[in-house]
């Protein structure tokens, strides 16, 4: 069956622009989490949705990152006004329930910018 | 709080060589411990994980990891590498009553001919 795609697979923006990165899930997988993934750095949590419960967002490193999940299904990830230190392959995982789960990730986004 | 150290970003090898690469965890409660293995140009995968139970786990290529509590390790070995095992290896804990998934910063594993 179909695994976790994210689009787009790549992205280039010039500092200051706003980006969206959206994350289809595995049909049926309750739980939504993004990562950021960082050159000599492991997997940097970001969020985590859980069915129709409110998202954990202790992970987001700031006001200017935001994500939403409509549906309980696909989710986007949005980085307002972007820095250069926001540059990393994020990358999206779904699962069946909580986190002793298996997590299938997507490709990830490659996020460059300039 | 958890957190999990890899000391090893690089782990060099010669093909059928053993390898051990290191995990360490901190933690207050009990956890869950995985593996994550992520090939050249593809995406991460599980390659194993400890939940409860027998301390040893094995996956389905030869890899097996330990959990020794005392510790606080869930070392990954395997007796015999191969070149297809070139890739870069997770680990990550999850304490039982969170929802968070904490990762290592990784160990480059190369397997040289």
């Amino acid at each position: 069956g179909a695994g976790v795609s994210q689009s787009p697979s790549n992205k280039v923006t010039e500092k200051g622009k706003d980006v969206e990165l959206r994350c289809d899930p595995i049909s049926g997988h309750t739980a939504l989490y993004w990562y950021r993934q960082s050159l000599g750095q492991g997997l940097e949590f970001l969020i985590y949705f859980q069915g129709n419960s409110a998202p954990d967002k202790s992970g987001l490193p700031s006001d200017r990152f935001s994500a939403e999940r409509t549906g309980g299904s696909v989710s986007t990830l949005t980085i307002q006004r972007t820095q250069q230190e926001d540059s990393a392959v994020y990358l999206c995982a779904s699962s069946l329930g909580g986190t002793w789960d298996t997590q299938y990730f997507g490709p990830g986004t490659r996020l460059t910018v300039l | 709080a958890q957190s999990v150290t890899q000391l090893d970003s690089q782990v060099p090898v010669f093909e059928e060589a053993p390898v051990e690469l290191r995990c360490n965890y901190s933690s207050s409660v009990s956890v869950y411990l995985f593996w994550y293995v992520q090939y050249p140009n593809q995406g991460l995968q599980l390659l194993l994980k400890y939940l409860s139970g027998s301390t040893l786990v094995e996956s389905i290529n030869g890899f097996e990891a330990e959990f020794n509590k005392s510790q606080t390790s869930f070392h990954l070995r395997k007796p015999s590498v191969h070149i297809s095992d070139t890739a870069e290896y997770f680990c990550a804990v999850s304490e039982w009553n969170t929802d968070k998934l904490i990762f290592g910063t990784g160990t480059r594993l190369q397997v040289f001919p």
